[in-house]
């Protein structure tokens, strides 16, 4: 069963701390995003990456910067994480350079205090 | 600026009835459209897309309907069962600039 897996459930986060979330997917694909989900607001895209190494922002990357040294592995860092950064986080994963038939990891619920 | 737009923040079908929820869209370059549901605690998962080229695709009790003219998709599931309850996304996705844009999501409530 193909799986796209982030590291956390629920984070609890300082403001001003640095974070870090993690996403590892199994499936070989080339693409993978991080989208995060506000009440209202459906999913935004933050970052996506079509290749190790490369990367491209979305349309809310302010705040935010990623990381994709292995193919399976795209991480989110939020260099100082500030209260309007609490949110859900969902990483995804696609064969598709178009990003078509994402599949998506359960989320991480960052609340930041 | 939304380009994708689901009007209606829930809806409340019985079961056995049909349930249609609604997209719209402002950009006129995208070419695919999606529909994703999602339960609690878990990611969206891919439930039916259609190309611009189409005005239907139907996946057993799920059809999707598509009026370019009026930038203008639904979802029709037919009959509704309680499982369906979930919230539903619509997507589009413009496959030339690599983006696919996601609507506020509509929760279903199917009630049995």
């Amino acid at each position: 069963d193909v799986k796209v897996t982030q590291s956390s459930r629920y984070l609890v986060k300082r403001t001003g701390e640095k974070v870090f979330l993690e996403c590892v997917q199994d499936m070989d694909h080339e693409n993978m995003f991080w989208y995060r989900q506000d009440p209202g607001l459906g999913l935004r895209l933050i970052y996506f990456s079509y290749d190790v190494k490369m990367k491209e922002k979305g349309d809310i990357p302010e705040g935010y910067s990623v990381s994709r040294e292995k193919k399976e592995r795209f991480s989110l860092i939020l260099e100082s994480a500030s209260t309007n950064q609490t949110s859900m986080y969902l990483c995804a994963s696609s064969p598709d350079p178009t990003g078509l038939g994402y599949t998506f990891g359960s989320g991480t619920r960052l609340t930041v205090v | 600026d939304q380009q994708v737009k689901q009007n209606s923040p829930s809806l409340s079908v019985q079961e056995g009835r049909i349930s249609i929820l609604n997209c719209d869209y402002t950009n006129s370059m995208f070419d695919y459209f999606l529909w994703y549901k999602k339960y609690p605690a878990e990611g969206p998962t891919f439930l039916i897309s259609i190309s611009s080229i189409k005005d239907k695709n139907e996946d057993g009790r799920f059809t999707v309907f598509l009026n370019k003219s009026a930038k203008h998709l639904s979802l029709h599931i037919v009959p509704s069962q309680p499982g369906d309850s979930a919230v539903y996304f619509c997507a589009a996705s413009d496959t030339g600039g690599f983006k696919t844009i996601f609507g506020a999501g509509t929760r279903l409530f199917v009630k049995a």
